[in-house]
């Protein structure tokens, strides 16, 4: 079965600081990996997936997420953080097959300081 | 192309009483799935339709139940509603299944009083 854990359940990071997102994963199977971001009153939208292809994946709006098999993590980074990347984000992980159901984690509201 | 759309938006409901709640995925989109989330549960999965055939089910009691037509619209339906079933309720489409990109409507927020 997966399950994904997301620390810290509230970021704070300075405007044009480095935002890094903490997604640690359990599968007993190779994984897709995803970031989603949901912003105030709005459904959920992808940031980015991995699924085995590449292990730095690179998603919208300047985040990427870098899939380490040895540390069962999908970190989330962005080098410089702009206010409107203040949301919710969410880590999630599937099995891969259609089968699978897609488990999200318990999400990270960041928040950014001007 | 038009994204996912949700209705109604908002809906107040008490309890006891029984709500539906409708989807309309993408245009071409066959897999629906439906969401739940809440402060203190997070987002979970309530269940995935495709080609009006439920294809996963999460961890939810019978009293949720979903159906999907033929043109992939989906609905879902909460019976003998409970305060804990106060909520937004997500649907997400995607191509072929859930494995692909799914695209999340903007939810509906159910109060139950």
């Amino acid at each position: 079965a997966q399950s994904v854990t997301q620390l810290g359940s509230h970021v704070s990071v300075s405007e044009g600081a480095l935002v890094l997102l903490r997604c640690n994963y359990s599968s007993s199977v190779p994984p897709y990996l995803f970031w989603y971001v949901q912003y105030p009153n709005q459904g959920l939208q992808l940031l980015l997936k991995y699924t085995s292809a590449a292990t730095l994946v690179k998603g919208i709006n300047g985040f990427e997420a870098e899939f380490k098999k040895s540390e069962t993590s999908f970190h989330l980074t962005k080098p410089s953080a702009h206010m409107s990347d203040a949301a919710e984000y969410f880590c999630a992980v599937s099995g891969g097959t259609s089968y699978d159901k897609v488990i999200f984690g318990p999400g990270t509201s960041l928040s950014v300081i001007p | 192309k038009a994204g996912v759309t949700q209705t109604p938006r908002y809906l107040i409901k008490t309890r006891g009483q029984q709500v539906t709640l409708s989807c309309s995925p993408i245009s071409g989109h066959r897999s629906v799935s439906w969401y739940q989330q809440t402060p203190g549960q997070g987002l979970q999965f309530l269940f995935e339709y495709f080609s009006e055939t439920q294809r996963n089910k999460g961890n939810f009691p019978g009293r949720f139940s979903g159906r999907q037509f033929s043109n992939s619209r989906s609905e879902m339906n909460v019976s003998t509603l409970e305060l804990g079933d106060s909520a937004l309720y997500l649907c997400a489409s995607s191509l072929r299944d859930t494995q692909e990109t799914q695209y999340f409507g903007p939810g509906t927020r159910l109060l139950v009083l």
